[in-house]
């Protein structure tokens, strides 16, 4: 069964600073990888993903994720925060075998002006 | 609506009471997922519908958990003999093409 690894509950970045948001991930085939963005009494939402082809993947409000296979690793980065980047973040994978997602814990991620 | 909706978006009930959550997917998806979000935890799979195939319950954490789906429409998750570890919020998504889209959420709070 996939499973997928954040560290990190809380995540405390500076305006303008870099944002990485880290994520690994067990499958035992080609997985499907997403990140998802909740803010707060919202629904989540779709940053990015990954289903084939280039590895590097640019999403919505400047994300982006690099998917790695030799290090199972889909981290997500943004060059500059924004203080209304401030939400939680979810990776999670899919077998495109099976359709269900496996989310990672979650990141808080708090923006310091 | 563009979206998936939930109703209702908050519930509180009692323990060993019964609660239906409903949830209705974006028109034409024909995948629809129930999943639950407790505090402080990723979100856990409950229960997947697709299409006209029997559903896949393998996340149902107990016999207290069911859902349905009438065709490819609305969907309702029942809960019988609330427990406070009910307490969460359930989250719907509909899938097209391998993304699965998510609605707001029911907070279900059980006292």
């Amino acid at each position: 069964a996939q499973s997928v690894t954040q560290l990190g509950s809380h995540v405390s970045v500076s305006e303008g600073a870099l944002v990485l948001l880290r994520c690994n991930y067990s499958s035992s085939v080609p997985p499907y990888l997403f990140w998802y963005v909740q803010y707060p009494n919202q629904g989540l939402q779709l940053l990015l993903k990954y289903t084939t082809g280039a590895t590097l993947v640019k999403g919505i409000n400047g994300f982006e994720a690099e998917f790695k296979k030799s290090e199972t690793s889909f981290h997500l980065t943004k060059p500059s925060a924004h203080m209304s980047d401030a939400a939680e973040y979810f990776c999670a994978v899919m077998n495109y075998g099976n359709n269900r997602l496996a989310f990672g814990k979650g990141n808080q991620v708090v923006v310091i002006p | 609506g563009a979206g998936v909706s939930q109703s209702p978006s908050n519930k509180v009930t009692e323990k060993g009471k019964d609660v239906e959550l409903r949830c209705d997917p974006i028109s034409g998806h024909t995948a629809l997922y129930w999943y639950r979000q407790r505090l402080g935890q990723g979100l856990e799979f409950l229960i997947y519908f697709q299409g006209n195939s029997a559903p896949d319950k393998s996340g149902l954490p107990s016999d207290r958990f069911s859902a349905e789906r009438t065709g490819e429409s609305v969907s309702t998750l029942t809960i019988q003999r609330t427990q406070q570890e009910d307490s969460a919020v359930y989250l719907c998504a509909s899938n097209n093409r391998g993304e699965q889209f998510f609605g707001p959420g029911t907070r279900l709070t059980v006292l």
